[in-house]
């Protein structure tokens, strides 16, 4: 099985600035990394798919950046919505796997 | 709007059985892999099965297979979840998740499972 280690596990910024956000595959999985982003009372919603795709829908303050086995979410700008869980998964093969996940908080 | 509703969680004893559903709407079900993905309180994301639009593909992580089964109506737009001889650390949210090459591009909002005697 693939592992992922993503890091930081925690991470305070304030709005404005810019941050980001770590997942190291255990192998080479190409492109085929997804970001999510998890908030109390709303669906996980997909940020970014195939290491740097932009889903449709997504601010573009959001990029994702990486192939084989690391890879970088970045958002910039800062917006107080953005604050919140996220977490890496790779798509190239099964088991479908995720990272641990990073907690963005505000300073 | 694509909408991910699921139902059918519960308290339910250690060793006993639960099926999850999740009903579809907003999109062409049939199109759609689908997926079921859970999340133990205070945890993180667990990808748990995954099914193809025809159901000719199925996959189970190992911490379910055998004991878990996904399977779909796709006249009814519905993904279901046979869970059987639960045991405590199933107890999680568990999300149904629309999927793209293995990409989860819609999730429900959760049906809570909690096995504890």
């Amino acid at each position: 099985d693939v592992q992922m280690t993503q890091s930081p596990y925690n991470l305070a910024a304030s709005p404005g600035e810019s941050v980001s956000i770590n997942c190291k595959a255990s192998k080479s999985i190409n492109k085929y990394l997804a970001w999510y982003q998890q908030k109390p009372g709303k669906a996980n919603k997909l940020l970014i798919y195939d290491g740097s795709s932009l889903q449709s829908g997504i601010p573009s303050r959001f990029s994702g950046s990486g192939s084989g086995t690391d890879f970088t979410l970045t958002i910039r700008s800062l917006e107080p919505e953005d604050f919140g869980l996220y977490y890496c998964q790779q798509h190239n093969e099964y088991p479908l796997t995720f990272g641990s996940g990073t907690k963005l908080e505000i300073k | 709007e694509v909408q991910l509703v699921e139902s059918g969680g519960g308290l339910v004893q250690p060793g006993r059985s639960l099926k999850l559903s999740c009903l579809a709407s907003g999109f062409t079900f049939i199109n759609y892999g689908m997926n079921w993905i859970r999340q133990a309180p205070g945890k993180g994301l667990e990808w748990v099965a995954s099914i193809s639009s025809s159901s000719s593909y199925i996959y189970y992580a190992d911490t379910v297979k055998g004991r878990f089964t996904i399977s779909r109506d796709n006249a009814k737009n519905t993904l279901y979840l046979q869970m059987t001889s639960l045991r405590s650390e199933d107890t999680a949210l568990y999300y149904c998740g629309r999927s793209n090459y293995e990409v989860l591009d819609a999730w429900g909002q959760g049906a809570s499972v909690t096995v504890s005697s």
